[in-house]
């Protein structure tokens, strides 16, 4: 079974404005990637967070994590119309597995 | 680097029919895995390995077979196909973390299978 959820399914944004995307998850983890996937397209790596990290960036990507409540969120700000894709989450626990959710569908507004 | 590249990009296949699916990476990583996508249910994943010579199954291994005798190479074998294993087929590469765990996994561009 997936361990990742990702909330909300889908997403409608304004260029310019910041998009928010929840992952929940069950067991303990080693780390938390996310991902993009154009459509179509096979899937590209985004930001990777370690367990003992709270918070990462990477250019206009935020990502923060809380083991406490098994909960991540990307933020992804000044939005453009090139982030329209979907987001997903994946979760790494210590046998180098990777467990996917179902994923967040991102699309911006000119 | 051509990074991982998949063959073929496209596939029609009837019931009982068997293929393989072609998965090759550049980048020596140790890990490489098979995913499948449906409609709204994001990534399973199929079978990995964590090295050549070793594999495991994933979440949904049934009706397929893989073999690592490279580094390079990984295959995924459809035994017997059916509508069910209709889908796009990802394979992936990465490798191990500094501080363990899999690290960041780069994909290939994909597969589109579909079982008549």
């Amino acid at each position: 079974s997936q361990q990742g959820e990702e909330d909300p399914q889908a997403l409608s944004i304004q260029e310019g404005e910041n998009a928010t995307m929840n992952c929940s998850y069950k067991t303990s983890i080693n780390n938390l990637q996310w991902y993009r996937q154009n459509s179509g397209r096979g899937l590209v790596h985004l930001i990777l967070i370690r367990s003992n990290e709270r918070e990462k960036h990477s250019g206009r990507l935020r990502v923060t994590l809380d083991t406490s409540k098994k909960s991540s969120s990307l933020l992804i700000t000044a939005s453009r119309a090139a982030d329209t894709a979907s987001y997903f989450c994946a979760t790494c626990s210590n046998d180098y597995k990777l467990s996917f959710g179902a994923g967040t569908t991102v699309t911006v507004r000119a | 680097n051509a990074g991982v590249t998949q063959t073929p990009k496209f596939q029609v296949l009837k019931t009982g029919q068997s293929m393989t699916l072609q998965c090759a990476q550049d980048m020596n990583h140790e890990y490489m895995s098979w995913y499948r996508q449906d409609p709204g249910m994001g990534l399973r994943l199929i079978h990995y390995s964590v090295g050549a010579g070793i594999t495991d199954q994933g979440e949904v291994p049934n009706g397929y077979n893989v073999s690592r005798s490279t580094t390079e190479d990984f295959p995924l074998r459809l035994l017997s196909a059916a509508p069910s294993q209709t889908s796009v087929y990802f394979c992936a590469s990465s490798y191990s973390h500094p501080s363990g765990g899999a690290s960041e996994q780069f994909f290939g561009p994909g597969t589109r299978l579909t079982v008549l």
